[in-house]
């Protein structure tokens, strides 16, 4: 049983440069979401997931783009790289509601250049 | 506006003692509160979780205290060891479809 996997682990983009995150789980969970860790900032919603073809908006999701066509599936698009948004990127899924257990992923580490 | 204000930012405990993590809330529609620890270089992982209804919860040496009155809630960490150095975030959520709001995370370093 994989859990939340993500890829890649790392990637180093060029200011203006697109890109997608790519998010699968395999425990038939609705619920999914993307957090960013910054330091001393904590965990931050950026957009979220109750079901196939519903998403949200959290936090902080300006320059992000999200789509849920299938249950398994949540990527996250980067739709022109900024600096600011250099961070670790979490995938979390949960059975439901969404605030209940989550299940993480290991995480992106995303550098802008 | 945080929603979850958690305190210190970084915690040093030595062997053996107790660690103490604090939360404080606003919102009184938050109706579970859980822990979530994170070693380095990995996902956050759920401790223990806490819903209104009781004031305490144990698990281990991992405790929840919850003061409901105060919109207040802690960790204790009793028998502190050097495995459980990681940062713990505390967090809240409200009944429904609503996502957890975290708090920006306590690193706690147990030396020996």
């Amino acid at each position: 049983n994989a859990g939340v996997t993500q890829t890649p682990k790392f990637q180093v983009l060029k200011t203006g440069q697109s890109m997608t995150l790519q998010c699968a789980q395999d425990m038939n969970h609705e619920y999914m979401s993307w957090y960013r860790q910054d330091p001393g900032m904590g965990l931050r919603l950026i957009h979220y997931s109750v079901g196939a073809g519903i998403t949200d908006q959290g936090e902080v999701p300006n320059g992000y783009n999200v789509s849920r066509s299938t249950t398994e599936d949540f990527p996250l698009r980067l739709l022109s790289a900024a600096p600011s948004q250099t961070s670790v990127y979490f995938c979390a899924s949960s059975y439901a509601p969404p605030g209940e257990k989550l299940f993480f992923g290991s995480g992106t580490q995303l550098s802008v250049l | 506006q945080q929603q979850v204000k958690q305190s210190p930012q970084s915690l040093i405990v030595q062997k053996g003692g107790i660690s103490i993590i604090n939360c404080a809330y606003e919102n009184t529609a938050f109706d579970y509160f859980p822990w979530y620890q994170q070693f380095p270089g990995k996902g956050p992982a759920l401790l223990i979780a806490i819903r209104p209804d009781v004031s305490e919860k144990k698990e281990g040496r991992f405790t929840i205290s919850f003061n409901k009155s105060a919109k207040q809630f802690s960790l204790h960490i009793m028998d502190s060891q050097p495995g459980d150095s990681a940062t713990y975030f505390c967090a809240a959520s409200s009944p429904g479809n609503t996502p957890l709001v975290f708090g920006k995370g306590t690193r706690l370093s147990v030396i020996a």
